[in-house]
């Protein structure tokens, strides 16, 4: 069966600090990867995805992940984190371009300090 | 506007009552989605909808009924509540043929 790890529950970096979070998924071919972002009492809002050509995605908010097929994982980095961009982090796999259904890492939470 | 909107935003009941979240998007969408994220922040899916079909159904107690009335709601009934159903519910929505879900701000139901 299909599932995501996301290897880091609880993340902190400093403000100004670089970020990479951990996303390693298991599926026989290659799926199509994304990162959410969840802000406390919100929903998740789509950060990046992949689904074929460059392993490089960009994605807003200046964060970027790149997939290795060799590695089976979809890290997702940040070159100077801000203190807005502590919130969860999801990564997620779906098996096919028109699949229905979405599975979830169990999420990163990321606290930045001042 | 709000693309995929749900309420109550809050849901405080005790156990054995029925309950309703609803869930309406004005993305024009086809498919329609419920997940549950519990306690542990895990997010798992419950139903889908394609177009007022129900096309996934992971499993979920037959407590648990959605209702689609049409392609831009999709509810959720909740009969004879439990202290394991606390959690927050988020509803989704994606295009046809497409693989993006949208989601709303998340329901949080607390059984008591």
């Amino acid at each position: 069966a299909q599932s995501v790890t996301q290897p880091d529950i609880h993340i902190t970096v400093s403000e100004g600090a670089s970020l990479e979070l951990r996303c390693n998924y298991s599926y026989g071919a290659t799926p199509y990867l994304f990162w959410y972002v969840q802000s406390p009492g919100q929903g998740l809002q789509l950060l990046l995805k992949y689904f074929s050509g460059d392993t490089l995605v960009q994605g807003i908010k200046g964060f970027e992940a790149e997939f290795k097929r060799s590695q089976s994982s979809f890290n997702l980095r940040k070159p100077s984190v801000h203190w807005s961009d502590a919130a969860e982090y999801f990564c997620a796999v779906a098996i096919s371009y028109n699949t229905d259904k979405l599975i979830f890492g169990t999420g990163t939470r990321l606290q930045v300090f001042p | 506007d709000t693309a995929v909107s749900q309420t109550p935003k809050y849901l405080v009941t005790q156990m054995g009552n029925d309950k309703s979240i609803k869930c309406e998007q004005n993305l024009g969408h086809d498919t329609m989605y419920w997940y549950k994220q519990d306690s542990k922040k895990f997010l798992k899916i419950m139903f889908s909808y394609n177009n007022k079909e129900l096309i996934i159904n992971e499993t979920v107690p037959n407590r648990f009924s959605p209702k689609s009335p049409d392609k831009a709601h999709l509810n959720l009934h909740i009969n004879s509540l439990e202290l394991g159903d606390s959690a927050v519910y988020f509803c989704a929505s994606s295009p046809r043929n497409g693989n993006i879900q949208y989601f709303g701000a998340g329901t949080r139901l607390s059984v008591l």
